[in-house]
């Protein structure tokens, strides 16, 4: 069955950076692209962007241009959302979500990013 | 950008209820919306695609209807489970999800 495994919660301090992880099984990896949702505590989604799997080209939404890096290791069916000098408003959870079409059809289970010091 | 709004923002209903939750876009959207469920501490769930489809594996009693700017989720008969929090997305100009809708049990 088709899976998106998210790696597991992240503590980190002001100013470090920190990569999360998504492994897709399943199906072809390269067929979807790979997008990224926020969910900040308490809060809605927030669309970051997504990576297409067969150039590895990323787009990032406005909010998510500057700290913000999209990566595959498409041998491994992984997708990667890496983020420089983190502050606290991007204490989340991030989300992985597959991309049909234009509909997410398929979720990672989400990872909480903690940014406290 | 296209701004969507999501009312109201929390909803009280009782099992068996018919439940109607709205979604209004900033400008023409097209029906390009879709509706995602999220339980707590849970990841979204597809309900529905371009307005109206519904995903395979969710129950009937769901559905969708608009065009335009408006756009509604239905809860024919409200059960239990179906308490969450329910995101409309558009991705006619760019990618903008509502800012939810808690359905709550009275």
């Amino acid at each position: 069955q088709i899976q998106l495994v998210q790696s597991g919660p992240e503590l980190k301090k002001p100013g470090e950076s920190v990569k999360i992880s998504c492994k897709a099984s399943g199906y072809t990896f390269t067929d979807y692209a790979m997008n990224w949702v926020k969910q900040a505590p308490g809060n809605g989604l927030k669309w970051m962007g997504w990576i297409n799997t067969q150039t590895g080209k990323p787009t990032y939404a406005d909010d998510f241009k500057q700290r913000f890096v999209f990566s595959l290791e498409t041998s491994a069916s992984t997708a990667y959302l890496q983020i420089n000098n983190l502050n606290i408003e991007d204490t989340a959870t991030y989300f992985c979500t597959r991309w049909a079409a234009a509909d997410f059809d398929y979720w990672g289970q989400g990872v909480m990013v903690t940014v406290s010091s | 950008d296209i701004q969507m709004t999501q009312s109201p923002p929390v909803l009280s209903a009782s099992v068996g209820d018919r439940v109607t939750l709205s979604c209004k876009a900033s400008q023409n959207i097209n029906k390009n919306l879709d509706w995602y469920q999220q339980k707590h501490g849970e990841a979204p769930k597809l309900l529905i695609y371009y307005t109206n489809n519904l995903q395979t594996g969710i129950p009937s009693r769901f559905s969708g209807s608009g065009s335009g700017t408006d756009y509604t989720l239905t809860i024919s008969s409200l059960q239990p489970e179906d308490v969450a929090t329910y995101y409309c997305y558009q991705y006619n100009s760019g990618y903008t999800f509502g800012a939810g809708t808690k359905l709550e049990l009275k």
